[in-house]
């Protein structure tokens, strides 16, 4: 059974802060995704990763970075973080499959509140 | 416009009916779409995906039809249950940059009265 983990399920920051979302697979799955979810917005891409120490800019990248040292971790992190990156973060892994990404398996999200 | 245009953003049907649910997307070279619902509070969950060589698949209920040429795909639930009621998202493989990533629909909330 696919796990993905998050390291907090809420979180809340002040303006300005360096904050760090980490998240987990455990099936060895070569992508991994960092997503915000906002009302009416659905599922946004922030960043993704093929592979270790590999990243590309999905839509949304403007004021985060990302870091994949292991195969299994990838961190989301805002260097300073602003009132309106206030959302639910949602990590994801897949395989790479036919067209270039899978099923993905979804953690449990982080809402991050940034007072 | 957007990648992937989802319609409609809420659907309310009345238990047993079924249930359409439309997406249009823009690169006519995507070739993965998958269909994920997410309950109240709880992670989005794939529900069934269709892939570029063929046209309709089908899982018991739920059902997913592809018209490439058209450039738009939907899903129908059948005999629809309060279970159902959830967000559900479109996605599809866009290219950007040199890579194709998975971009999704804004959501349908479905609504399944008793």
């Amino acid at each position: 059974d696919v796990k993905v983990t998050q390291s907090s399920r809420y979180l809340v920051k002040r303006t300005g802060e360096k904050v760090f979302l980490e998240c987990v697979q455990d099936m060895d799955h070569e992508n991994m995704f960092w997503y915000r979810q906002d009302p009416g917005l659905g599922l946004r891409l922030i960043y993704f990763s093929y592979d270790v120490k590999m990243k590309e800019k999905g839509d949304i990248p403007e004021g985060y970075s990302v870091s994949r040292e292991k195969k299994e971790r990838f961190s989301l992190i805002l260097e300073s973080a602003s009132t309106n990156q206030t959302s639910m973060y949602l990590c994801a892994s897949s395989f790479i499959g036919q067209g270039y990404f899978d099923e993905q398996f979804f953690g449990p999200g982080t809402r991050l509140t940034v007072l | 416009g957007e990648n992937v245009e989802q319609h409609p953003s809420t659907l309310s049907v009345q238990e047993g009916d079924s249930a359409v649910i439309k997406c249009t997307y823009s690169d006519s070279a995507s070739n993965y779409f998958p269909w994920y619902k997410q309950e109240l509070g709880k992670r989005p969950q794939l529900i069934i995906d269709i892939r570029s060589n063929v046209g309709e698949k089908k899982d018991q209920r739920i059902a997913v039809t592809l018209n490439k040429t058209a450039k738009h795909f939907s899903l129908h639930i059948t005999e629809t249950q309060p279970e159902d009621s959830a967000v559900y998202f479109c996605a599809a493989s866009i290219k950007s940059g040199g890579s194709y990533i998975p971009t999704f629909g804004r959501g349908t909330s479905l609504i399944v009265h008793p």
